[in-house]
């Protein structure tokens, strides 16, 4: 069984602040871990993805999530906002190998960048 | 040209009528998978396929059918449309990435649904 929790449906930050959108998961196999943004009206891209390689993960646009098992938690951050990063973010989390295609979903945070 | 397509990407419909959505992709996957999204809920998995002859049911596929007609298509179903079927609904398509066996998903653009 796997399970994604994301702490803030929403967070509202100035733009050129820091980022952080927080997700724990729970599974009962070593999981793989994925970031997915959604701008609106559009579908879902991936940000970054974390497969066991390195604990600390660089996606697109200058986002970065480090994977804690200790904590469980797998949290995005950026150092500087921008008013592009305005979007809604899912955290993913699925069991690595042969059960790898289901993923599954944390509810989302909607990330407001304030000019 | 985007590698996921759905068509159509809004639609309007009335309870009980039949509604089909489609998506192609031109990525050469073999798996692909419908999703429907509500808000503060996520995305949750109706139906997911792996190849033509091998079709999946998922966590929600109560009221809902699939047909995969070739590896680049498969069309969701609704035979009897209901309100609480209204929702945006995506397909995904995936193979595996790397050498970790993982399943990377790509995401078509939505269908936003509405049934009346």
């Amino acid at each position: 069984a796997q399970s994604v929790t994301q702490l803030d449906s929403h967070v509202s930050v100035s733009e050129g602040t820091p980022v952080l959108l927080r997700c724990n998961y729970s599974s009962s196999y070593s999981p793989s871990l994925f970031w997915y943004v959604q701008h609106p009206n559009k579908g879902l891209q991936l940000l970054l993805k974390y497969t066991s390689a390195a604990t600390l993960v660089k996606g697109i646009n200058g986002f970065e999530a480090e994977f804690k098992k200790s904590e469980t938690s797998f949290h995005l951050t950026k150092p500087s906002a921008h008013m592009s990063d305005a979007a809604e973010y899912f955290c993913v989390v699925t069991p690595s190998g042969a059960g790898s295609y289901q993923l599954t979903f944390g509810k989302g945070t909607k990330l407001s960048v304030i000019p | 040209d985007a590698d996921v397509t759905q068509t159509p990407r809004n639609r309007i419909t009335k309870t009980g009528k039949r509604i089909m959505l489609e998506c192609s992709q031109t990525k050469g996957h073999d798996r692909m998978y419908w999703y429907r999204q509500d808000p503060g809920l996520g995305l949750r998995l109706i139906y997911y396929s792996f190849d033509v002859k091998d079709i999946n049911k998922g966590e929600i596929s109560d009221g809902y059918s699939v047909s995969r007609q070739a590896q680049a298509k498969f069309s969701l179903s609704l035979e009897s449309a209901i309100p609480n079927q209204t929702a945006l609904y995506f397909c995904a398509t995936s193979e595996v990435t790397g050498t970790s066996g993982i399943y990377e998903q790509f995401f078509g653009p939505g269908t936003r649904l509405t049934v009346l």
